[in-house]
């Protein structure tokens, strides 16, 4: 599991705040991936970066910005979140974005809004 | 568009005793397919896939998924359950001449009595 690190593992803000959520990989992979998953539902895909260029937004609220500088690092930046909006938020990698590659995930953090 | 379905919430097993975790799937070309387990409080971690070749797929910690194109199943099963094995399963497919998303099912809760 410590390929694929996140921070911070738990995050609680109010609906007026601004936070970042980190994520890392030290797997040497091309692609990276934002998920967010609830309670009683299927992951949801939100964003998919491939060699730092965002490839994929799934009709995601703007109130989610990600951000990747390089191919280790990839970001979310969240202002304005609804209660709704509680989660787990999962970043995943994998070693490109072809069908075949299996993505290797973090631990997560889970994220309160209050 | 392609889906996945896993038909059990949640499966009970006694340990030593084969475990089978059901999933079902439906594209409209060729399927990747994958398994992955997520224990409480973690990331999911990658445990096998099939791409093509053998249908019978073995993975980490002596789990195998049999690939049935005709029933468009993928179970995965382990010979004789642990109590470490309680946690959640989720299947996942993706169709190989596709930049689509990878798409999970809902997850199955496997519990392992000792």
């Amino acid at each position: 599991e410590t390929g694929v690190t996140q921070t911070p593992r738990h995050l609680v803000m109010g609906m007026t705040n601004k936070k970042s959520l980190k994520c890392e990989q030290h797997l040497g992979h091309n692609a990276m991936y934002w998920y967010k998953q609830s309670a009683k539902k299927p992951l949801e895909l939100m964003f998919v970066y491939s060699l730092e260029e965002r490839v994929e937004n799934n009709s995601v609220p703007s109130r989610f910005s990600p951000e990747c500088p390089n191919s280790s690092h990839l970001f979310l930046h969240l202002h304005t979140l609804q209660p709704e909006d509680s989660a787990l938020y999962l970043c995943a990698s994998s070693q490109a974005r072809g069908p075949g590659y299996e993505q290797y995930f973090g631990p997560g953090t889970r994220l309160t809004v209050t | 568009a392609q889906s996945v379905a896993q038909p059990e919430d949640q499966v009970n097993v006694a340990e030593g005793n084969p475990l089978t975790v059901k999933c079902t799937y439906s594209v409209s070309g060729n399927p990747y397919l994958f398994w992955y387990v997520q224990y409480p409080n973690r990331g999911l971690q990658f445990l096998l896939k099939y791409i093509t070749g053998d249908n019978l797929v073995k993975g980490s910690y002596g789990f195998e998924a049999e690939f049935n194109k005709s029933q468009t199943s993928f179970h995965l099963k382990k010979p004789s359950a642990l109590v470490s094995d309680s946690a959640l399963y989720f299947c996942a497919v993706r169709e190989t001449d596709s930049w689509g998303k990878l798409q999970f099912g809902a997850g199955t809760q496997v519990v392992v009595t000792p």
